[in-house]
């Protein structure tokens, strides 16, 4: 049973630069979740879809930020022209309405670093 | 607004003893659902153990118990017998209704396992 990946797992770039990244979820779910963590504290939700449909958005999801799942399959999150306050760890999950709890499965992460 | 409130920001054990890691939360749903996730320092989350709002037994899985006070909007998270590979970050996060989208998250506390 293959889990929920990302790509990149670290990312380095400089401020103003735009940066791409994936998150593959487990293949049978239909729902995907991008969360953002910053050090010492606990993920705060950005976006989610259900199959292709971005259903919700977050007030912390900047204009800057844009978060795609064109076959409601992989997702891809996008910041444009990347601030010092978007270093943090962006974490992808996946789940499936019909387990009983619809508990979330996260990936490992890709940590973005501006510099 | 849900809120979660982690209050120990660390914790030790030592191995083979019962810690407790406490949770409160705040929601006027009636509908609700309490999750805990471990994170090891390698950055994935760990679904734990799930808790709903109307369950009238307290969960158990395996080590993990969670100890669910309704009233006082209490869901502790019980690990029994410690052991060295259960240190790592705690969080306890909710999902309004059965089939909400998203989590929100405490701030979690460190649990360090003594040999």
């Amino acid at each position: 049973d293959t889990g929920v990946s990302q790509d990149p797992r670290h990312k380095i770039t400089k401020r103003g630069q735009n940066v791409t990244f994936r998150c593959d979820p487990i293949s049978e779910h239909n729902r995907l979740y991008w969360y953002r963590q910053t050090l010492g504290q606990g993920p705060e939700f950005l976006t989610y879809f259900q199959n292709e449909a971005q259903l919700e958005k977050s007030r912390l999801l900047s204009d800057r930020f844009s978060a795609e799942r064109p076959k409601g399959s992989f997702s891809t999150l996008e910041i444009q022209r990347t601030e010092q306050g978007d270093s943090a760890m962006y974490l992808c999950a996946s789940s499936d309405l019909g387990r009983p709890y619809n508990e979330q499965f996260f990936g490992p992460g890709t940590r973005l670093t501006v510099l | 607004a849900q809120k979660i409130t982690q209050t120990q920001p660390g914790m030790f054990v030592q191995e083979k003893e019962a810690v407790t890691l406490d949770c409160t939360y705040d929601t006027s749903d009636q509908s609700y659902g309490l999750f805990w996730y471990k994170q090891p320092s390698s950055g994935e989350m760990i679904f734990l153990i799930y808790q709903g709002s109307y369950d009238e037994q307290n969960a158990t899985e395996g080590r993990y118990s969670l100890n669910f006070q309704k009233a006082r909007k209490s869901a502790n998270l019980v690990i029994s017998a410690s052991q060295l590979g259960d240190s790592a970050m705690y969080f306890c996060a909710m999902r309004e209704g059965e089939y909400g989208n998203k989590l929100v998250f405490g701030a979690g506390t460190i649990l360090r396992v003594k040999s």
